[in-house]
């Protein structure tokens, strides 16, 4: 069965730094494919990145980058100059052919 | 704008009295599926469709079925709903399933049904 861990259930940084999310999974597959979700209060899930596992460079949308590890099946989420707006939850998942598995969630606050 | 659309998104109801949640979307997605979040336990999948008039059980199925006649439609249905189904319901769709599918799944805004 695929897993996805989660291991910090909550995180704070402070306005304008630099903070990291961890993510670990485990998967039998491969080929495979990989996201990170945000969830702010308004509880919408919103795609924030996503990585295929036969690429090796990290994929990167803005402030938002992974550290893909695939030999230690590690993906962590790496957030900078960290804005008021991304206090939220975050999801890490892995796609499998019938669905996403997702982590338990980590929850992101921003301190002014 | 492409979306999916859920409805409703807040439900207050009684136990046994069926209900349904309404899912659409405009994309022309083959792939559907519901999922429930609960806290401390993430989103886990009650049932998906690959595609029109196939569907398959997720991981917490119980209690709960679900129809596929349409592209655009997939429809959740608790036809007697217990305390314990309490919770934050998400529609998503893709364009494909699949093994070779890496397309993220869109998501719709959630219901929040509860369940006295």
């Amino acid at each position: 069965a695929q897993t996805v861990t989660q291991s910090q259930p909550e995180m704070s940084v402070q306005e304008a730094e630099t903070v990291t999310l961890s993510c670990t999974y485990d998967t039998s597959e491969s080929d495979y494919y990989l996201f990170w979700y945000k969830q702010p209060p308004s509880r919408q899930m919103i795609l924030v990145i996503r990585q295929e596992a036969y690429k090796q460079q990290n994929a990167t949308e803005n402030r938002f980058s992974v550290n893909f590890q695939k030999a230690a099946k590690s993906f962590s989420l790496k957030i900078s100059d960290s804005q008021l707006g991304d206090a939220a939850m975050y999801f890490c998942a892995s796609r499998v052919p019938e669905k996403l598995v997702f982590g338990k969630g980590t929850k992101l606050t921003v301190n002014p | 704008e492409a979306q999916v659309t859920q409805n409703p998104r807040y439900l207050i109801t009684v136990t046994g009295k069926k209900l349904t949640v309404t899912c659409s979307q405009n994309m022309n997605h083959e792939y559907m599926s519901w999922y429930r979040q609960d806290p401390g336990l993430g989103l886990r999948q009650i049932y998906y469709s690959m595609n029109v008039e196939v569907t398959d059980k997720g991981d917490v199925p119980e209690g709960y079925k679900v129809s596929r006649k349409e592209k655009r439609n997939f429809p959740l249905i608790l036809e007697s709903p217990s305390p314990n189904q309490t919770s934050l319901y998400f529609c998503a769709s893709s364009l494909y399933g699949g093994r070779t599918s890496n397309q993220p799944q869109h998501f719709g805004d959630g219901t929040r049904l509860s369940i006295l």
